[in-house]
């Protein structure tokens, strides 16, 4: 079946500090593999995504590659900042088409970044 | 881009009542929708799959008379909440996929704080 098993917080780092979040998967035939982040109180918004193998996602500085070799999917900022501080959500689909999308999430990452 | 809106943002309700939560999306049209269900600090657990002009698929252990899910038009899916009790306290979050190329891409509601006293 799908799985995504997710790095448990909660993470704390200082502002500028480099942030990796771990993600690895299971998964059935060829997925997408996304990163969405929640805000206090707010749904997810999609952080980035990839949807082939060695594939790099990014947005407002992080990072994540798609790695079959490895089943994973870490996500990376070099230099966080304080506004970063969220719950970052590592999720796949089974793409092209399957199941119109539906989303398997790992646990959620609590970071918090202090000024 | 691809905006999806909740209604309300949040609600309070006494025990025994039945509360309605809407999910639209405002510019483009899905005909799958997905209704989460987030506790505190967790992840999000999907809850059913709502699907336009048919019957709502349920995840293992959703009771569906509980949770009534109506996809009446290509931009609106409501869930009602029946007989609400304390422990449907939650925040309700839902989807609605677009096809983006040759995949399916999920954009989410705001969600809707429910609280049951």
């Amino acid at each position: 079946g799908n799985s995504v098993t997710q790095m448990e917080g909660p993470v704390t780092l200082s502002e500028e500090a480099f942030l990796t979040i771990n993600c690895t998967y299971t998964a059935t035939g060829y997925p997408s593999l996304f990163w969405y982040v929640q805000y206090p109180g707010e749904g997810l918004q999609l952080l980035l995504k990839a949807t082939k193998a060695d594939d790099k996602g990014s947005n407002k500085g992080f990072e994540a590659t798609y790695r079959k070799e490895t089943t994973s999917f870490h996500l990376e900022k070099g230099s966080v900042q304080v506004s970063d501080s969220a719950v970052y959500f590592c999720a796949l689909s089974e793409g092209r088409g399957s199941t119109l999308g539906r989303l398997y999430f790992g646990r959620g990452t609590q970071l918090t970044v202090w000024p | 881009g691809a905006v999806v809106s909740q209604h309300p943002s949040w609600v309070i309700c006494k025990s025994g009542t039945s509360v309605k939560i809407e999910c639209r999306s405002l510019d483009f049209q899905a005909t799958t929708m997905f209704w989460y269900r987030q506790f505190p600090k967790q992840s999000l657990m999907l809850m059913a799959t709502s699907n336009e002009g048919s019957k709502a698929t349920y995840e293992q252990g959703v009771e569906k008379d509980k949770f009534l899910i109506n996809h009446a038009s290509l931009t609106l899916s409501t869930l009602t909440v029946t007989s609400a009790h304390p422990e449907d306290s939650s925040f309700y979050i839902c989807s609605a996929s677009l096809l983006t190329g040759i995949d399916y891409e999920q954009y989410f509601g705001p969600g809707t704080r429910l609280t049951v006293t």
